[in-house]
């Protein structure tokens, strides 16, 4: 039940750059959505969200891109530093549940 | 800042032992989850808690596996007869309002030898 996709396990990233990390979902249900960063470890930390009556919702350097017809989400990280090495999930959810499914990950490295 | 805690952060048990794995939510939460993520792989949904009860839960959440708030602040995972296979990272997770974002604690890691 592969509802959340992130097809990219891994990710490098030059300091200063822009990280971009996405997000594929089959389910035409979900209408909020969310990105999280994992250490080892430690429990996934919010960083943000975007429903789906939004197609961009910024925060700091981050901000998260909606495209609905492709149901596809990205979230850019802008500029990259060593400190947000880590790993990022994708998370989806839909009004008629009370569950978020998660992606796989995908691990950001940004080298110094 | 108000954050999730769980406890304890490691439990090592014996296979067929009951564990319980607790979780004090952010206080002004009404929504409680538990997730796991089995070593190397995603971050999976067990059950959701709201209103004193069960709300939704997954396949891998059966018999086995019960929840339970008993004191209006502590929020239980109990597995009744560990096996192998339910060695995972366990993160409790609440939110005040079901359409936005949810919390997690730091997670309790569980391992069944």
């Amino acid at each position: 039940d592969q509802q959340v996709k992130q097809n990219s396990p891994s990710l490098s990233v030059q300091e200063g750059r822009i990280s971009i990390l996405n997000c594929d979902y089959t389910n035409s249900m979900f209408d909020y959505f969310l990105w999280y960063k994992k250490y080892p470890a430690e429990g996934p930390t919010f960083l943000i969200s975007i429903s789906s009556i939004k197609d961009k919702n910024e925060d700091g350097r981050f901000t998260v891109f909606l495209n609905k017809s492709a149901k596809h989400l990205s979230l850019h990280i802008v500029p990259s530093q060593p400190g947000d090495s880590a790993v990022y999930f994708c998370a989806a959810s839909s009004s008629g549940t009370y569950k978020y499914i998660f992606g796989t990950g995908t691990r950001l490295k940004v080298l110094a | 800042e108000p954050e999730v805690t769980q406890t304890p952060s490691h439990q090592v048990t014996q296979m067929g032992q009951e564990v319980i794995l607790r979780c004090v939510p952010i206080s002004n939460h009404l929504y409680f989850y538990w997730y796991r993520q089995i070593l190397g792989q995603k971050v999976e949904f067990l059950v959701s808690f709201y209103n004193n009860e069960i709300s939704e839960k997954s396949e891998i959440f059966d018999d086995q596996f019960s929840v339970e708030r008993p004191d209006g602040s502590n929020f239980t995972l109990k597995i009744r007869s560990t096996k192998l296979e339910d060695s995972a990272m366990y993160f409790c997770a609440s939110t005040g309002d079901r359409f936005r974002s949810i919390y997690f604690g730091e997670g309790s890691w569980l391992t069944v030898v």
